[in-house]
């Protein structure tokens, strides 16, 4: 079965620094999508970015981009130039086709 | 492009009741997808449907059940309501939920009491 895991329950980071959440997969498939998604406190979740992976170019969106490691089935999200905005559960997110799953999350604390 | 919305926000109800929950994704979008979020379990998936058929069901008890009509609005339904079912209930749309990105809805905040 699919699972997708973030190790890091909770994380912190000073405003203009630079902080890497990660997230790792477990699957039998060669073809599939990766997500992370923001969810701010009582806000609604948005996508950040996401990965195909048959593409070996990792995924860029301004601040924000990928280290995908499809051989390690590892999938981190670093967030460049950290702003107060940013403090918000990150989710970690597989797609086969079938369904998505989701992993716990991470909470992160942008610190002035 | 209007974003996904759902109906209600909020809904309080007692053990043993019903409640049906509403989504209306985004126009154009065939996939609507329900998911259960709670501190402890993180994102359930609770089932998707397309074309007004389910196409995937998650690991829950029959008590909850979906539809979806012919403009894609879909609704989700729980029976005999369980102290347990107090969650957020994310609805998400796709335009056809295969390796789509799926885009959320605000959410609707279930107490049961």
């Amino acid at each position: 079965a699919q699972t997708v895991t973030q190790s890091q329950p909770e994380m912190s980071v000073q405003e203009a620094e630079t902080v890497t959440l990660s997230c790792t997969y477990d699957t039998s498939e060669s073809d599939y999508y990766l997500f992370w998604y923001k969810q701010p406190p009582s806000r609604q979740m948005i996508l950040v970015i996401r990965q195909e992976a048959y593409k070996q170019q990792n995924a860029t969106e301004n601040r924000f981009s990928v280290n995908f490691q499809k051989a390690a089935k590892s999938f981190s999200l670093k967030i460049s130039d950290s702003q107060l905005g940013d403090a918000a559960m990150y989710f970690c997110a597989y797609s086969d086709g079938n369904q998505f799953y989701f992993g716990t999350g991470t909470s992160l604390t942008v610190i002035p | 492009k209007a974003g996904v919305t759902q109906t209600p926000r909020y809904l309080i109800k007692t053990r043993g009741q019903q409640v049906t929950l509403s989504c209306s994704p985004i126009s154009g979008h065939r996939s609507v997808s329900w998911y259960q979020q709670t501190p402890g379990q993180g994102l359930q998936f609770l089932f998707e449907y397309f074309s007004e058929t389910q196409r995937n069901k998650g690991n829950f008890p029959g008590r909850f059940s979906g539809r979806q009509f012919s403009n894609s609005r879909s609704e989700m339904n729980v029976s005999t309501l369980e102290l347990g079912d107090s969650a957020l209930y994310l609805c998400a749309s796709s335009t056809s939920g295969r390796l789509d990105t799926q885009y959320f809805g605000p959410g609707t905040r279930l107490t049961v009491l």
